[in-house]
């Protein structure tokens, strides 16, 4: 059955660099997200994503961060320049191109750490 | 908020019992979906119910949705070991502007189920 791949599993960076979150969505799916979650913290929306355009992002998806398709399988989110409070789970998700069909796929998650 | 939340927190029971975990939301909906989240890893889709719908089943799970109390259930019938892990549920809010649907998690019910 496909699903929707993340890498890396865990990354630890430094305050202050820059961090890029790797996602391979399932194939056939034309909508993307990206969620993250806090340790003991809701699923919070970061940003969704569709034919190369930013199509809604919340409050917490302020200019440090950055989403691109570079290519025609990876969906990438960029954090510029860490901070403390980002260390979460990172989550992408993504669904099928047929509007109806709503159900989001999420991936395995990237735990990110920033000491 | 949109955001909803499930209760009990934290429910245990004997392997063989039914499990049900309820969640309410705050405004109307297109839809509501159910996740699991094993210790630390992805989300994993279970099951999604649309507004009009009121009840619907997969397999040992039967989610029900009551819009005008604003709350849905899930019912884990003959529950395993294996059944132990989070579980969240997630509108999607009924918002003709946002197409691609960001999805508003609560704070998940911890289901332990004792061999």
């Amino acid at each position: 059955e496909p699903e929707v791949t993340q890498t890396p599993s865990h990354q630890v960076t430094q305050m202050g660099q820059e961090v890029i979150l790797r996602c391979v969505p399932i194939s056939n799916h034309l909508y993307f997200y990206w969620y993250r979650q806090i340790l003991g913290q809701k699923v919070e929306f970061l940003v969704s994503f569709y034919n190369n355009e930013i199509s809604e992002k919340s409050e917490i998806f302020d200019d440090q961060f950055s989403v691109e398709r570079p290519d025609g399988s990876n969906f990438t989110l960029k954090i510029r320049s860490t901070k403390l409070e980002d260390s979460a789970m990172y989550f992408c998700a993504s669904r099928h191109r047929v509007l109806d069909l709503n159900e989001q796929y999420f991936g395995p998650g990237t735990r990110l750490t920033v000491t | 908020s949109q955001q909803g939340e499930e209760d009990p927190q934290a429910l245990s029971i004997q392997e063989g019992e039914n499990a049900t975990m309820n969640c309410s939301y705050k405004t109307s909906i297109n839809n509501l979906q159910w996740y699991r989240q094993n210790s630390g890893r992805g989300l994993v889709h279970l099951i999604l119910i649309r507004s009009n719908e009121r009840e619907k089943h997969s397999g040992r799970l039967r989610v029900t949705l009551d819009t005008s109390k604003k709350s849905s259930s899930l019912l884990i019938t003959a529950s395993r070991a294996a059944d132990t892990a989070s579980y969240f549920c997630a509108q999607r809010k009924a918002d003709r502007g946002s197409t691609l649907g960001r999805l508003y998690f609560g704070r998940g019910t911890q289901l332990t189920v004792w061999p």
